[in-house]
């Protein structure tokens, strides 16, 4: 079955500080991992795609890494801001060869506090 | 960047009513439109996927005689809620595709759906 784990579920951190949040996937055939910010009462937002050659993108602040041998990813969210409190979602893409279908982590929540 | 925009924001119905959300892709042609359903502290969950001119392709579970989609041009489609009831209250999302070359990941910012 296709999955896609996310870890940790919750996390709080002070202001300023960084973190990483991980994300473990079973989706196969693989195509692409994108990670999202969901602000509370929002749509998603991709900040990064990495497709199978990939071993590390960034965005800012944010630089998600894949491991495509032990389908793992990472996404570290450097100097953490306020506006940083959200939700983060992992989501692979699988490819069937003729569509596309989107794999959705849980989502870890993120709060940063002052 | 795509922009794919949702109509109404939020909207409050009574039980027994058909509610109608808007989704439109402002600045490209979407071929294809999803629809997601979002509870609270859950993932996005698939409910539909709409090809302009042809009918919705449901999932699993999902009754498509209460949850009608329509995709009638290449930037709106739309969802309504038949006969709603408060089971239904829910975040909804659509999502854009058909970029050529390119699959479209742009979601547009949500409909919280609260029946009474």
């Amino acid at each position: 079955k296709n999955q896609v784990e996310q870890s940790p579920q919750s996390l709080i951190i002070l202001e300023g500080k960084n973190c990483t949040l991980q994300c473990n996937y079973t989706v196969s055939p693989f195509s692409n991992l994108r990670w999202y910010k969901q602000d509370t009462g929002r749509g998603p937002v991709s900040l990064t795609i990495m497709t199978f050659s990939e071993n590390t993108k960034s965005n800012g602040r944010y630089t998600a890494t894949l491991d495509a041998d032990t389908k793992q990813s990472s996404l570290h969210i450097t100097a953490s801001q306020l506006s940083d409190s959200a939700s983060y979602i992992c989501v692979v893409t699988l490819n069937t060869g003729t569509a596309s279908k989107l794999t959705f982590g849980t989502g870890t929540r993120l709060q940063v506090t002052l | 960047g795509a922009v794919v925009s949702q109509h109404p924001s939020w909207v409050i119905c009574k039980s027994g009513t058909s509610v109608k959300i808007e989704c439109r892709s402002l600045d490209f042609q979407a071929t294809t439109m999803f629809w997601y359903r979002q509870f609270p502290k859950q993932s996005l969950m698939l409910m539909a996927t709409s090809n302009e001119g042809s009918k919705a392709t449901y999932e699993q579970g999902v009754e498509k005689d209460k949850f009608l989609i329509n995709h009638a041009s290449l930037t709106l489609s739309t969802l309504t809620v038949t006969s709603a009831h408060p089971e239904d209250s829910s975040f909804y999302i659509c999502r854009g595709g058909g970029l050529a070359g390119e699959e479209t990941q742009y979601f547009g910012p949500g409909t919280r759906l609260l029946v009474l």
